[in-house]
């Protein structure tokens, strides 16, 4: 099946560590984006790749890193240095090639739910 | 004042009823408009895109007045399995980064 996966579902992170949510694709698209959901506040965009070997800083990308060294993957590190990890980590993708409002369309995967203990 | 700006409700509802949520964007430079649901726990769906001349998919229309910069989604004959999450979300402008933004989201809740 094609689809987007996020693992593992649930992490736990202690203080001063550092941990690396997996997102993986296997649409073909081009773009990936994490984004961060606090409870009651709507999605908000920590990094995204367009294209391998090439990211850019979202709008809440400090404490954060991310690679793309495969298309098909696009993995994001929560350093020590985020003060306040806990919150929902989604990732999503879209193909990037064509246009129109049907390819801005991003599609989810299930979220990677972090904690501090 | 928020990119995207919708009432967090809850909206609580009988089954049947019809029930509307509205959308405000602040960046008149947007180009694409969508719906998105989003279950309890769960990660966002694509629900609807939302088109100039106004669309519809079964018991969902979306509506679009550019002028205005507001976006709506009109649900009728509300079912049970409606209850969820609706996220209002638009293009950053007019460029080709992809990247969205996305309102808080409205609550519906439908009752029996």
């Amino acid at each position: 099946d094609g689809g987007i996966t996020q693992s593992p579902k649930y992490l736990f992170r202690k203080e001063g560590q550092n941990v690396t949510l997996s997102c993986e694709q296997n649409l073909n698209h081009d773009a990936m984006y994490w984004y961060r959901q606090d409870p009651g506040q709507g999605l908000r965009l920590i990094y995204y790749s367009q294209i391998v070997n090439d990211f850019q800083k979202g709008d809440i990308a400090e404490g954060y890193s991310v690679s793309r060294e495969k298309k098909e993957s696009f993995p994001l590190t929560v350093t020590s240095a985020q003060k306040n990890p806990t919150a929902f980590y989604l990732c999503a993708s879209k193909p990037t090639r064509t246009s129109g409002a049907y390819q801005e369309t991003q599609y989810f995967g299930p979220g990677t739910r972090l904690l501090v203990l | 004042r928020k990119e995207v700006e919708q009432d967090p409700g809850p909206f609580n509802v009988p089954e049947g009823a019809t029930v509307a949520f509205n959308c405000t964007y602040s960046n008149s430079a947007s180009q694409s408009f969508f719906w998105y649901r989003q279950d309890c726990r769960k990660e966002p769906k694509l629900l609807m895109s939302v088109y100039s001349s106004g669309n519809e998919d079964g018991r969902f229309t979306a509506q679009l007045n550019r002028a205005s910069q507001y976006i709506s989604l009109l649900i009728r004959d509300s079912k049970l399995s409606d209850s969820a999450t609706y996220l209002c979300v638009v293009t950053q402008g007019s460029s080709n980064t992809g990247k969205l933004i996305f309102g808080q989201g409205t609550t519906l809740q439908v009752k029996p």
